[in-house]
């Protein structure tokens, strides 16, 4: 079984459409994470959520919005998509309360804006 | 603030030799220290992390890192590489408020 799953794979677009991005742990985790990775391969995050609430926000647009229907989903949704949004995109979960916080990350979702 | 440096974008290293990955950081409080490893077109991996005790931590594929709280520093090792360990490598810290924090990454290749 997948721990942390990401659909799509691959997303094609064009700018100035709205997509989603799903994200499922099976790990029985209490927080999930966003992380955007760019063209330079640098590593940033973007959301993380704790039982359904948002901890961080780290200067993100407003056109990514966090969505979680449970504390095994984090999806990503994104309006209005520019070509700058191109990248990859990770979910990861991990353990904050009781735990050390390694987090497991998804396989990645490549999305090309054109 | 916390913050994590990895000071080289890549290193080169021949198959059979040692292999080190440096990695310094600044923390308020104890850090907890990771790394991990992506390979091409996939996630990261969970290879190894300090967050108490011995200051030698071993973990996965035989690698191993040493947490050196004077030179706040946290270098990742291998006695002998293997072509396959050809990878990009990161390490990330946090302090016990603070989310994670990543490097930029070190891009490793194993030369046969």
């Amino acid at each position: 079984d997948t721990a942390v799953s990401q659909t799509p794979k691959y997303l094609v677009t064009q700018m100035g459409n709205d997509k989603s991005i799903k994200c499922e742990q099976n790990l029985g985790h209490d927080t999930m994470y966003w992380y955007k990775q760019d063209s330079k391969k640098f590593l940033k995050i973007m959301f993380s959520y704790n039982n359904k609430e948002l901890i961080i926000n780290e200067t993100v647009p407003n056109r990514f919005s966090p969505k979680s229907p449970d504390k095994a989903h984090l999806n990503l949704h994104i309006n209005s998509l520019e070509l700058g949004d191109s990248a990859v995109y990770f979910c990861a979960s991990s353990q904050r309360t009781g735990g050390t916080d390694t987090q497991y990350f998804g396989p990645g979702t490549r999305l090309t804006v054109l | 603030a916390q913050s994590v440096a990895q000071p080289e974008d890549q290193v080169n290293v021949a198959e059979g030799n040692p292999l080190t990955v440096k990695c310094t950081y600044s923390v308020s409080g104890n850090p907890y220290l990771f790394w991990y490893v992506q390979y091409p077109n996939r996630g990261l991996q969970f290879l190894l992390k300090y967050i108490t005790g011995d200051n030698l931590v071993k973990g996965s594929y035989g690698f191993e890192a040493e947490f050196n709280k004077s030179q706040t520093s946290f270098h990742l090792k291998k006695p002998s590489a293997l072509v396959s360990d050809s990878a990009l490598y990161f390490c990330a810290v946090r302090d016990p408020i603070n989310d994670m924090r990543f490097g930029a990454g070190t891009r490793l290749t194993v030369k046969p």
